[in-house]
C-alpha cells in the first residue's frame, strides 16, 4: 500500500533563504508524486508533479522537487523564500490505477519571517 | 482559468440532520472526487466517481454517505444523518480522465462542516 511521510510538521525560514520540505514515500510500484499547497482559506493548488519522466521536476513559483528512487524521497525546494510562500504544503502519492485516490502526507506548515 | 467551486463555504448542522455539500467540477472533466480533512489530521480520500457511478470508495464512505451528479454540472455529497465526527473540511476535486496514471486532480476551496 502507498503511504507518504512528511518529516517536518513545521518549517520556519527567513525571507530570501532556501526552503527544504522533506517527503518520503512508500509504494509497491512506480508512483506518481505531487506537491500541493494550501494558502489560508484557499483550496489545494498543485505546485508540481512527477510521473516517471525527468527526476527533477520544476513547478510554479520557483519550486522544484527531485525524485530519488533509491532514497524513496521527493523533497521540495526553493532557492529563496518569499513572504507569500507561507502556507501548508502537502506531499501526495497517487493510488493504484492513477484515476483514483490520492494519498496525502500530514502536511508541513511553512512560516517565512522578514 | 477554470476552477472547481464548492458551496456552501461553511455549514453548521445538528447531529442527526442531513447535509448536502455541492461542487461544480471543471466543465470538461470526467472524474470527480471527495476528500475530507478532520481538524489536525491528514486529508483523506472518500470516493471517486466516473460515468455516473462510484469507481472507488474508502472505508470511511459508509452507508451514511452518497454521491450524485444530478445534472450536467453539479456533483454532490450527501451525509444522511450527521455525527459529531463528521465535522471536517470537505474538498471536491476533478480530473480529465484522459492523461492516464498520475493525472492532476484540481481541488475546490472546501466546505467546512461543523456538526453540533
Amino acid at each position: 500500500a502507498q503511504s507518504v511521510t512528511q518529516l517536518d510538521s513545521h518549517v520556519s525560514v527567513s525571507e530570501g533563504t532556501p526552503v527544504l520540505l522533506r517527503c518520503n514515500y512508500s509504494s509497491s510500484y512506480s508512483p506518481s508524486l505531487f506537491w500541493y499547497v494550501q494558502h489560508p482559506n484557499k483550496g489545494l493548488q498543485l505546485l508540481l508533479k512527477y510521473t516517471s519522466a525527468a527526476t527533477l521536476v520544476k513547478g510554479i513559483n520557483g519550486f522544484e522537487a527531485e525524485f530519488k528512487k533509491s532514497e524513496t524521497s521527493f523533497h521540495l525546494t526553493k532557492p529563496s523564500a518569499h513572504m507569500s510562500d507561507a502556507a501548508e504544503y502537502f506531499c501526495v502519492v497517487s493510488g493504484d490505477g492513477g484515476y483514483n485516490k490520492l494519498i496525502f502526507g500530514a502536511g508541513t506548515r511553512l512560516a517565512v519571517h522578514p | 482559468e477554470p476552477e472547481v467551486t464548492q458551496t456552501p463555504s461553511h455549514q453548521v448542522t445538528q447531529m442527526g440532520q442531513e447535509v448536502i455539500l455541492r461542487c461544480v467540477p471543471i466543465s470538461n472533466h470526467l472524474y470527480f472526487y471527495w476528500y475530507r480533512q478532520i481538524l489536525g489530521q491528514k486529508v483523506e480520500f472518500l470516493v471517486s466517481f466516473y460515468n455516473n457511478e462510484i469507481s472507488e470508495k474508502s472505508e470511511i464512505f459508509d452507508d451514511q454517505f452518497s454521491v450524485e451528479r444530478p445534472d450536467g454540472s453539479n456533483f454532490t455529497l450527501k451525509i444522511r444523518s450527521t455525527k459529531l465526527e463528521d465535522s471536517a473540511m470537505y474538498f471536491c476535486a476533478s480530473s480529465t480522465g484522459l492523461a492516464g496514471g498520475g493525472e492532476t486532480q484540481y481541488f475546490g476551496p472546501g466546505t467546512r462542516l461543523l456538526v453540533l
